[in-house]
């Protein structure tokens, strides 16, 4: 049972164009997610974070997006680059009682177009 | 600062054989966790250690397990190999438990074929 599905295992944008990834939860307990960039052969690195006290997150050009309600997060990118085709995962984290450290989705392949 | 370092980069094992995966994380950081990527699941979440402790496991099987030292450096082992355990196996740390809502630094990971 997956508890945060990337619904899209690969999304391709023009260049400059936005970037929208989205991500679905099913665990109400999870009140903290981040995005994660990775390129091949590397390790995943941090992009970005929120709280679900917010409902959004801003950093540069990526923007996190999150509807607690419908447990939905979504990250834009804005404007998409080059060196943005990268898989993109999302994660969230039960810091109250999680006993399973981070659960990540299984990722979606972001390729931008020249 | 150094990042979090992994041996062996690559490694070919064989059914039934066990195989050991070293991690170091950044200097400072007391948290170390182990993730399993593969292609159809993604990202799973093995288990963390934090101060030679094991503190949250995931669903694997006993096959899989590790250890801290007192210098953080972590160890992940995997007894009895199956083609299935083919993976990169990635390695994380943090300064305080992952579970929290602090941001974890990973490692370039360990690539596993089991044969």
């Amino acid at each position: 049972d997956q508890q945060v599905k990337q619904n899209s295992p690969s999304l391709s944008v023009q260049e400059g164009r936005i970037s929208i990834l989205n991500c679905d939860y099913t665990n109400s307990m999870f009140d903290y997610f981040l995005w994660y960039k990775k390129y091949p052969a590397e390790g995943p690195t941090f992009l970005i974070s929120i709280s679900s006290i917010k409902d959004k997150n801003e950093d540069g050009r990526f923007t996190v997006f999150l509807n607690k309600s419908a447990k939905h997060l979504s990250l834009h990118i804005v404007p998409s680059q080059p060196g943005d085709s990268a898989v993109y995962f999302c994660a969230a984290s039960d810091p109250g009682g999680g006993a399973d450290g981070l659960t990540f989705g299984k990722g979606t392949h972001l390729i931008i177009q020249p | 600062k150094a990042g979090v370092t992994q041996t062996p980069r690559y490694l070919i094992k064989t059914r039934g054989q066990q195989v050991t995966l070293s991690c170091s994380p950044i200097s400072g950081h007391r948290s170390v966790s182990w993730y399993q990527q593969t292609p159809g699941q993604g990202l799973q979440f093995l288990f963390e250690y934090f101060s030679e402790t094991q503190r949250n496991k995931g669903n694997f099987p006993g096959r899989f397990s590790g250890r801290q030292f007192s210098n953080s450096r972590s160890e992940m082992n995997v007894s009895t190999l199956e083609l299935g355990d083919s993976a990169l196996y990635l390695c994380a740390s943090s300064n305080i438990l992952a579970a929290t809502t602090d941001t974890q630094y990973f490692g370039p990971g360990t690539r596993l074929t089991v044969l």
